[in-house]
């Protein structure tokens, strides 16, 4: 089967740091995604880990741990704009991308 | 910056009715894809296409969905006879190559009645 955990919901103030989890257990494994969702906007590609470790791009990383089935979004200096909705997805090893995503993590920041 | 474009951005249809949502994937992509999200609920994957065939489906995606690509830039999503199930927000999304980057459209938001 396929599941694939988030937290809700998550607050946090403008220029702080915010770290989302995100834990799957799924059939197959080639890489994970993270995606950020405005509200009724199409999902804005942030980052893909394949391999285990941490990947930086600017003010957003994310970490990826294949044996533990575990990755985190880290969003450093956070502003006003980053409130949205994160979103966890794994892609499959069926050689296309059929990405299960997780529910999401809304994310509020405040002044 | 290259993009995946959708059209129409919102349709209304009755129950019942044959529903086509348009989408031109990013120009030198091979992977195109169909997503969904019904509001409030999570994404969900519906159909993969590569070189002119289905290659992955859901459960989702019975006899009464289908998809197209007519000519060398459309890729088209049809649904036959619509149900309100069938209410939610559809995304497409192009790729290069069979992993990597999933290049999103601003989806196509469909309502039922």
């Amino acid at each position: 089967g396929q599941n694939i955990d988030q937290p809700t919901e998550m607050t946090a103030t403008e220029g702080a740091i915010v770290q989302i989890n995100c834990t799957y257990q799924t059939s197959g494994f080639n890489g994970l995604f993270w995606y950020q969702q405005h509200a009724g906007e199409a999902p804005t590609f942030l980052s893909y880990n394949v391999l285990d470790g941490l990947e930086e791009k600017g003010r957003f990383s994310s970490f990826l741990s294949r044996s533990k089935g575990y990755s985190y979004l880290l969003l450093k200096e956070l502003q006003m704009k980053d409130s949205a909705s994160y979103l966890c997805a794994v892609e499959g090893n069926t050689g296309f991308q059929k990405l299960v995503f997780g529910t999401g993590t809304r994310l509020l920041v405040s002044p | 910056e290259p993009e995946v474009t959708q059209t129409p951005s919102h349709q209304v249809t009755q129950m019942g009715q044959e529903v086509i949502l348009r989408c031109v994937p990013i120009s030198n992509h091979l992977y195109f894809y169909w997503y969904r999200q019904i509001l409030g609920q999570k994404v969900e994957f519906l159909v993969s296409f590569y070189n002119n065939e289905i290659s992955e489906k859901s459960e989702i995606f019975d006899d009464q969905f289908s998809v197209e690509r007519p000519d060398g830039s459309n890729f088209t999503l049809k649904i036959r006879s619509t149900k309100l199930e069938d209410s939610a927000m559809y995304f497409c999304a192009s790729s290069e190559k069979n992993t990597g980057e999933l290049f999103f459209g601003e989806g196509s938001r469909l309502t039922v009645l």
